[in-house]
């Protein structure tokens, strides 16, 4: 969960395309996720969550899929559009403990 | 319902001044948690805070740094003799009730710069 202060990965999709953005999380324990989104000059906002009992959870246009045993996590939007342009990052969160542990984020980039 | 507010959002200090950031949480929350974010990179905690409580500083630096959730007004995060290092986007966050779990609503953010 740890993010080391290099370039952002950035993700360029067309619009209208589906995008597809990964995280791979760092404690095993861990047994709650999080996607946010954060536009530029914002904090970050809450998009979808899901707990380690479940593989999959859909929301409005985004679904969630974790792999635990490869520790990945990973978001999909559908039919991506101009506003999805953002940095989104994957948070973890452990046993109830309030601490969200925070991924590198990846810039999503919507092409015209 | 106003969401958390955050002043101010940008700040400017010379190294050596104090940086003090308010947030004023969501109406009804009495939960605050502070994050600090580098350039490019994710948020790391630094404190939760209940009303007139300090629940957890493990990610707050031991020196320089305090922060304060009184019962009346908002929570302050205070640098001491700010250093260049100190410059980073500071985020606060309310939440009904405590945990991971629940939906921390973030502010805007202050944008600290020390000269």
């Amino acid at each position: 969960g740890e993010s080391v202060g290099l370039h952002l990965p950035t993700l360029s999709v067309q619009e209208g395309d589906n995008s597809i953005i990964n995280c791979a999380y760092s404690n095993s324990a861990s047994d709650y996720f999080i996607w946010y989104k954060q536009e530029s000059g914002k904090g970050p906002q809450f998009i979808i969550d899901i707990r380690s009992n479940m593989d999959k959870r859909q929301g409005q246009r985004v679904t969630v899929l974790l792999n635990k045993t490869v520790k990945h996590l990973s978001l999909q939007i559908a039919a991506t559009q101009p506003g999805d342009s953002a940095v989104y990052f994957c948070a973890e969160n452990m046993d109830s403990n309030y601490q969200l542990i925070w991924g590198a984020g990846t810039k999503l980039i919507i092409k015209p | 319902n106003a969401g958390v507010m955050q002043n101010p959002r940008h700040l400017v200090r010379r190294r050596g001044q104090e940086a003090r950031l308010r947030c004023s949480p969501m109406k009804g929350h009495s939960h605050v948690y502070w994050y600090r974010q580098l350039p490019e990179e994710g948020l790391k905690f630094m404190v939760y805070l209940q009303k007139e409580n300090i629940i957890d500083e493990s990610g707050m630096p031991k020196e320089r740094f305090s922060a304060e959730f009184p019962k009346e007004g908002p929570s302050i995060l205070r640098i001491q003799q700010v250093v260049r290092g100190d410059s980073a986007a500071y985020f606060c966050a309310s939440s009904e009730s405590p945990g991971g779990r629940i939906e921390q609503f973030f502010g805007p953010g202050t944008r600290l710069t020390v000269l």
